[in-house]
């Protein structure tokens, strides 16, 4: 079975700019999570999709936004980027978590965004 | 609120020495409790996971064991080797409410392991 995908895998971008990243989740995976990786602040949470909802959403400010398509696909834009954006982004996709065990989730292998 | 604390690092071994790294939480309830480690470059990959107290976790030759009386969920492997170098990330989740898709981190321990 394949792996949770990101694209791109790079990118460089200015302040100001914004940005679009994607995940492909694990085939007959319904959620999807995204995280900030960075040094200083570690792995933090960004938001969740199910079924084309966000469900969960961290500590960020709105210009940190995503959506999830009807094939669980999802996207996340960052918007008027700042130099302290530049970090991993991790995406994650795990089953469907309303059994309430389990929570297992599978990461991409990110997508390196630096801003400049 | 809910925290992962992990040891700090980072941690240097010799090949085939015992390994430990120490990870407790905070919670409310009973979470589930995740070891993930991430090689250079790359995503997280899960290494273990238990579900609920007294549940141990293991997969190639590492283990923890879900202590709910001392809050922790310390790794262990008996006899490292040089291809186990890389960061190591304790991790809880909770399920449903407001807590759906959300794993809380510890800040990661970097090993590394030399021949």
């Amino acid at each position: 079975k394949a792996g949770v995908t990101q694209t791109p895998r790079y990118l460089i971008k200015t302040r100001g700019q914004q940005v679009t990243l994607s995940c492909s989740p694990i085939s007959g995976h319904r959620s999807v999570s995204w995280y900030q990786q960075t040094p200083g602040q570690g792995l933090q949470f960004l938001f969740e999709y199910f079924s084309e909802t966000q469900r969960n959403k961290g500590n960020f400010p709105g210009r940190f936004s995503g959506r999830q398509f009807s094939n669980s696909r999802s996207e996340m834009n960052v918007s008027t980027l700042e130099l302290g954006d530049s970090a991993l982004y991790l995406c994650a996709s795990s089953l469907d978590l309303r059994q309430g065990v389990g929570h297992e989730q599978y990461f991409g292998p990110g997508t390196r965004l630096t801003v400049t | 609120g809910n925290s992962v604390t992990q040891m700090e690092g980072p941690v240097t071994l010799s090949e085939e020495a015992f390994l430990t790294i120490n990870c407790t939480y905070t919670a409310t309830g009973y979470p589930s409790l995740f070891w993930y480690v991430q090689y250079p470059g790359e995503g997280l990959q899960l290494l273990l996971k238990a579900t609920k107290a007294d549940d141990k976790g293991s997969n190639k030759g590492f283990e923890a064991t879900y202590r709910k009386e001392t809050t922790s969920f310390h790794l262990e492997k008996g006899s490292v080797q040089v291809s186990d170098s890389a960061v190591y990330f304790c991790a809880q989740a909770y399920a449903g409410g407001t807590s759906y898709g959300k794993l809380t981190f510890g800040q990661g321990t970097i090993l590394t392991v030399h021949p």
